[in-house]
């Protein structure tokens, strides 16, 4: 059973670029959530995927955009990257949407110069 | 809003004593859930346990135990005889109705354990 699949697992990008990560939830999940990871932080929730639509949003600037494909993958795009971008971004995946058990994959560094 | 707090920022233990990470949380709900997770250097977080608000029942599971008291706030978390592999990062988190339909998860910062041999 394929846990949270995330790709790619490290990049690096100059600012003001424009990066796309991708999520495969687990098997059976159809709801997905991105979160930031900033070092020595906690993570942060940036939004949630459900039915292809954003179902609700943290404190995050429109330059964070996603997108859920009818397979229930998930796209997170960051436009016009700053350094404070760096960070670990998460994926995580549960079922239903209020699942009360939320799996994380291995996360996509990200690397902003 | 909810907040979790997880005040220990380092602890250090020689293998096989016994380790209690603390997390106090600040919720207004009466139904939420309570998680620990545990991230290795590769940086997935790995889910060890979730409670909810109305199951103040201690749990435990192998080496792990977790106390949970509602008087006081508090979603602690004790390995008993640690082991070198133990060494992580810890996050307490929280997750209630008020913070939306989604099940988003609040995390402290997080408890780095190091685990020496």
């Amino acid at each position: 059973d394929a846990g949270v699949t995330q790709s790619p697992t490290h990049l690096i990008k100059t600012r003001g670029q424009q990066v796309t990560l991708r999520c495969s939830p687990k098997s059976g999940h159809d709801t997905v959530s991105w979160y930031q990871q900033a070092l020595g932080q906690g993570p942060q929730f940036i939004f949630q995927y459900y039915e292809e639509e954003e179902r609700q949003r943290g404190n995050f600037p429109d330059r964070f955009s996603g997108h859920q494909f009818p397979n229930y993958s998930s796209e997170l795009n960051v436009n016009a990257l700053l350094l404070g971008d760096s960070a670990l971004y998460l994926c995580a995946s549960s079922f239903p949407p209020d699942g009360n058990t939320i799996y994380f994959g291995e996360g996509s560094w990200l690397t902003v110069v | 809003a909810q907040k979790v707090t997880q005040a220990q920022t380092e602890i250090s233990v020689v293998e096989k004593e016994d380790v209690t990470l603390d997390c106090v949380y600040e919720t207004r709900d009466t139904t939420y859930y309570l998680f620990w997770y545990k991230q290795p250097p590769s940086g997935e977080l790995v889910f060890l346990i979730r409670r909810n608000s109305f199951d103040e029942q201690n749990e435990i599971s192998g080496r792990y135990s977790w106390n949970f008291q509602k008087s006081t706030s508090s979603f602690n978390f004790t390995i008993t005889a640690s082991q070198v592999v133990d060494s992580a990062v810890y996050f307490c988190a929280l997750s209630a109705r008020s913070s939306g339909s989604a099940r988003q998860l609040t995390f402290g910062s997080g408890t780095q354990l190091t685990v020496l041999p």
